[in-house]
């Protein structure tokens, strides 16, 4: 258990929706990052945010958005959902980020059909 | 851009046997970490191993162990006694230093299935 947890684990929705994932990072992490993982790019990633700001953008789509909350938990929406949007999404949370040391999450599988 | 290239797809080993997966990247950064994660069954990604560019000995975690060659740009992962445990797929990952912290390259993978 990486101590990250991301819900809902499975998620199943029709093209054009708009769904949220959302991510718990381990206890003290401030940075938290999104990858999408899918048969055709592979590991690729969005997006990642330190203690609330957006610190890094990767390939994410303009129908994407993500925030991190005072919290730190953070929610990735995406919107107008396309067949190709199917994923594995992951979140992932480091306490320090030169390290390159990643703590992902079990993932959340979305299915558009 | 960094790009990291895994030209193995797929891989097998007999169980307590030793195997090594490649990796080669590309980079024009001089500092620049590199990693092994592991993705089993269970899909969630695990770090097997990390290397730091400017560390001219190679890594070694256990039964892992990196071939890490800077002018080649070469990664390799040795996985010594091989355990059935060891069946996932594993991706090589680079990391640049300043702006690019955190923010993983990943290769497209290699399956390793360990028979026993």
């Amino acid at each position: 258990d990486s101590g990250v947890t991301q819900t809902p684990k499975h998620l199943i929705t029709a093209t054009g929706q708009r769904v949220t994932l959302r991510c718990s990072p381990r206890s003290g992490d401030l940075s938290v990052y999104w990858y999408q993982q899918s048969l055709d790019q592979g590991l690729q990633f969005l997006i990642q945010y330190y203690n609330g700001e957006e610190r890094a953008k990767g390939n994410i789509l303009e129908r994407f958005s993500a925030q991190q909350f005072p919290d730190l938990h953070s929610e990735l929406n995406l919107s107008s959902l396309e067949l190709g949007d199917s994923a594995l999404y992951f979140c992932a949370s480091s306490v320090e980020v030169r390290t390159g040391e990643l703590f992902f999450g079990e993932g959340s599988r979305l299915t558009v059909l | 851009a960094q790009t990291v290239t895994q030209s193995q797809p797929e891989m097998s080993v007999q169980e307590a046997e030793t195997v090594t997966l490649s990796c080669t990247y590309d980079t024009s950064e001089n500092n620049y970490y590199l990693f092994w994660y592991k993705q089993p069954p269970s899909r969630q990604m695990i770090l097997v191993i990390r290397q730091e560019a400017y560390k001219q000995q190679n890594a070694t975690e256990n039964r892992f162990s990196v071939n890490f060659q800077k002018a080649a740009k070469s990664f390799s992962l040795k996985i010594s006694d091989s355990q059935l445990g060891d069946t996932a797929m594993y991706f090589c990952a680079f990391m640049g230093s300043g702006t690019s912290y955190g923010k993983l390259t990943f290769g497209q993978g290699t399956i390793l299935t360990v028979h026993p």
